[in-house]
């Protein structure tokens, strides 16, 4: 079946840099789109979500863009903190509150 | 509220064996979903519910695999004839339609 995918498995960065996690999707149907942040130990924590009818969303530190053009989203992370240190997935759904189809995921390391 | 509850946490169990997973969900969410996890890689949808209705079954939930949601509150996912490849981390999540998309921390089924 179709999925998104990430486009790096690791994304080393000093403390304050900013962060860019970028993630390729497939299927151009899709028209809800969210990205998640997951701890060692913990389940998939909600960073902020964007509908397909918009191409930027920006919330506390973080701003995701989508270009349904080339079927690519981004969660950007501004003044990245040692806190921000988890895995990081982008998911798709056909319909919102549906199944979500995830990728595999950036594991992002923060340095001080 | 204390968000999407999950129990156990943890299970260890023999090949062969029957094993029950509870979800507690956001008490005003009438959706349900149930993924699974191995390391390293992101969730996979198994089936999700509307109240008490299950919507949708992914082809990763075999015939040894069943969830219940009787009265639209918590859910329960059971796995009959545990093999060695359910070893997984098993997430509950809910909804309010399509709004608040959210995980539970998960139950990590080890079978030995």
């Amino acid at each position: 079946g179709e999925s998104v995918g990430l486009h790096l498995p690791t994304l080393s960065v000093q403390e304050g840099d900013n962060s860019i996690i970028n993630c390729a999707y497939s299927n151009s149907a899709s028209d809800y789109f969210i990205w998640y942040k997951q701890e060692s130990g913990k389940g998939p924590q909600f960073i902020i979500d964007i509908r397909s009818n918009m191409d930027k969303r920006q919330g506390q530190r973080v701003t995701v863009l989508l270009n349904k053009t080339v079927k690519h989203l981004s969660l950007q992370i501004a003044a990245t903190q040692p806190g921000d240190s988890a895995v990081y997935f982008c998911a798709e759904n056909l319909q919102a509150g549906t199944a979500l189809i995830f990728g595999k995921g950036t594991t992002l390391s923060v340095s001080s | 509220d204390t968000g999407v509850s999950q129990n156990p946490r943890h299970k260890i169990t023999k090949r062969g064996q029957n094993v029950t997973f509870r979800c507690d969900p956001i008490s005003e969410h009438n959706r349900l979903y149930w993924y699974r996890q191995t390391l390293g890689q992101g969730p996979e949808f198994l089936t999700y519910f509307q109240n008490e209705a299950q919507l949708e079954k992914s082809r990763l939930l075999s015939d040894r695999f069943s969830a219940e949601r009787p009265k639209g509150s918590f859910s329960t996912l059971e796995i009959q004839r545990t093999e060695q490849g359910d070893s997984a981390m098993y997430l509950c999540a809910s909804s309010l339609g399509t709004r608040d998309y959210t995980f539970g921390s998960g139950t990590r089924l080890t079978v030995v």
